[in-house]
């Protein structure tokens, strides 16, 4: 299975400032005949379920504010808040759906405020 | 408004068996993939089984493959998890989640949703 890893663990951002969330994939996602990365970012808040924020890398599903932004390509890829806000505490989680059916997600950043 | 709504969590014992269901609506069911997707306490996200709309083609993790078996009934909606031979491990919040799928090919999840609680305990 391709192995997705997130750093950091963990981080802790003052309101308004930038935060950002790197994952790396074992192997490539990207697909060569589209040029599509096939990776997709979720945020999870306290007590909730995932909810999707971006996909193809950079998307923003419909509704996500535009101070997340997703980049990368290939094997790294970045989530970048640009403006923290409180309402943003959650622990984000990046997923390749390049080798389906077997899914997989990174383990996870818990973005704090400090 | 998409709505997908899980139950059947339940504390048992190891080697036990249970039977998780979510009921959707919303979007049209049957030409929707779905799948099961847990977390441990505490822990992060694992992608557990994939359901073709029709029901035809299913997808288990290796950890849960011949033991776990997704199926759904699309007259009522309803997909569900039967889960055989539970372990401690399998302890978890069972999401169901809604494929987002294109020209055949299923992708990432656009819905989810809240989980049930099942807990393998002696």
């Amino acid at each position: 299975d391709i192995v997705m890893t997130q750093s950091p663990d963990s981080l802790a951002v003052s309101l308004g400032e930038r935060a950002t969330i790197n994952c790396k994939s074992s192997q490539s996602v990207l697909y060569s005949s589209n040029n599509k990365n096939y990776l997709a970012w979720y945020q999870q808040k306290p007590r909730q379920p995932p909810k999707l924020l971006i996909y193809w890398a950079s998307t923003r599903e419909s509704g996500v504010p535009d101070r997340f932004s997703g980049s990368g390509s290939g094997t790294d890829f970045t989530l970048t808040i640009s403006s923290l806000q409180a309402e943003d505490v959650a622990v984000y989680y990046c997923q390749q759906y390049y080798y389906t059916p077997q899914l997989t997600f990174g383990g996870g950043t818990k973005v704090e405020i400090k | 408004e998409v709505q997908m709504l899980e139950s059947g969590g339940d504390l048992l014992q190891p080697g036990g068996s249970l039977r998780l269901s979510c009921a959707a609506s919303g979007f049209t069911f049957s030409s929707s993939a779905m799948s099961w997707v847990r977390q441990a306490p505490g822990k992060g996200l694992e992608w557990v089984s994939a359901i073709s709309g029709s029901g035809d083609n299913t997808y288990y993790a290796a950890s849960v493959k011949g033991r776990f078996t997704i199926s759904r009934d699309n007259s009522k909606n309803t997909l569900y998890l039967q889960m055989n031979s539970l372990r401690a491990e399998d302890t978890a919040v069972y999401y169901c989640a809604k494929d987002f799928c294109a020209d055949g090919f299923c992708y990432f999840f656009d819905h989810w949703g809240q989980g049930t609680l099942v807990t393998v305990s002696s």
